[in-house]
């Protein structure tokens, strides 16, 4: 079955330490994005990429690394910087950017502990 | 600027009830409307989605209104059921024309109360 898969689902980590999210796609989409799940505050673009080692910041980019070595992963880094990472992510493709259907991962809830 | 102003943010409705929830969106570039429906625990996942050359689209218990000259739209959920408890997401986007990403307003929980 082709979909997006995120891991771990769940994570914790202790003050000060990096982390990385994993999200993996088969859908051969060329884009991809993470977002963060807060309560109240719906869905908060960190990072996209359109293509293959190409990305580009979204709305709440600071303290938060990506890479796109391959089409199909997109792993996101929540480096120490970030002061409050607990949250919900979510990982989603589409085929291209100005695409219509989004594709989300069932998601990593990360817990700062 | 928030792009896409979803109302309202919670809603509790009787089983057999109506569930309206409402967007408003300041781009006219816009031309795809879809609505999202995200569980507990899980990924958000498409549900019903509108283009402005039409003012209404229904599948099953679901319809979106979509109103161009007031720049807004709504999901409309006719017999709601405890199983449409969720969270609903609408969202936005430019298709055509450019590069435009998914703009996603803040979100509706919806309570079904058997």
């Amino acid at each position: 079955d082709g979909g997006i898969t995120q891991s771990p689902k769940y994570l914790f980590r202790k003050e000060g330490q990096n982390v990385t999210l994993s999200c993996e796609q088969n859908l051969n989409h060329d884009a991809m994005y993470w977002y963060r799940q807060d309560p109240g505050q719906g869905l908060r673009l960190i990072y996209y990429s359109q293509i293959v080692n190409d990305f580009q910041k979204g709305d709440i980019a600071e303290g938060y690394s990506v890479s796109r070595e391959k089409k199909e992963s997109f792993p996101l880094t929540v480096t120490s910087a970030q002061k409050n990472p607990t949250a919900f992510y979510l990982c989603a493709s589409t085929l291209r950017v100005e695409n219509t259907e989004a594709f989300f991962g069932q998601g990593t809830r990360l817990t700062v502990v | 600027q928030q792009q896409v102003k979803q109302s309202p943010q919670s809603l509790i409705v009787q089983k057999g009830g109506i569930s309206i929830i409402n967007c408003a969106y300041e781009n006219t570039a816009f031309d795809y409307f879809p609505w999202y429906q995200q569980f507990p625990g899980k990924g958000p996942a498409l549900l019903i989605a509108i283009r402005p050359d039409v003012s209404e689209k229904k599948e099953g218990r679901f319809t979106i209104s979509f109103n161009k000259s007031a720049k807004q739209f709504s999901l409309h959920i006719m017999d709601s059921q405890p199983g449409d408890s969720a969270t609903y997401f609408c969202a936005a986007s430019k298709t055509q024309g450019g590069s435009e990403k998914l703009v996603f307003g803040k979100g509706t929980k919806l309570t079904v109360n058997p």
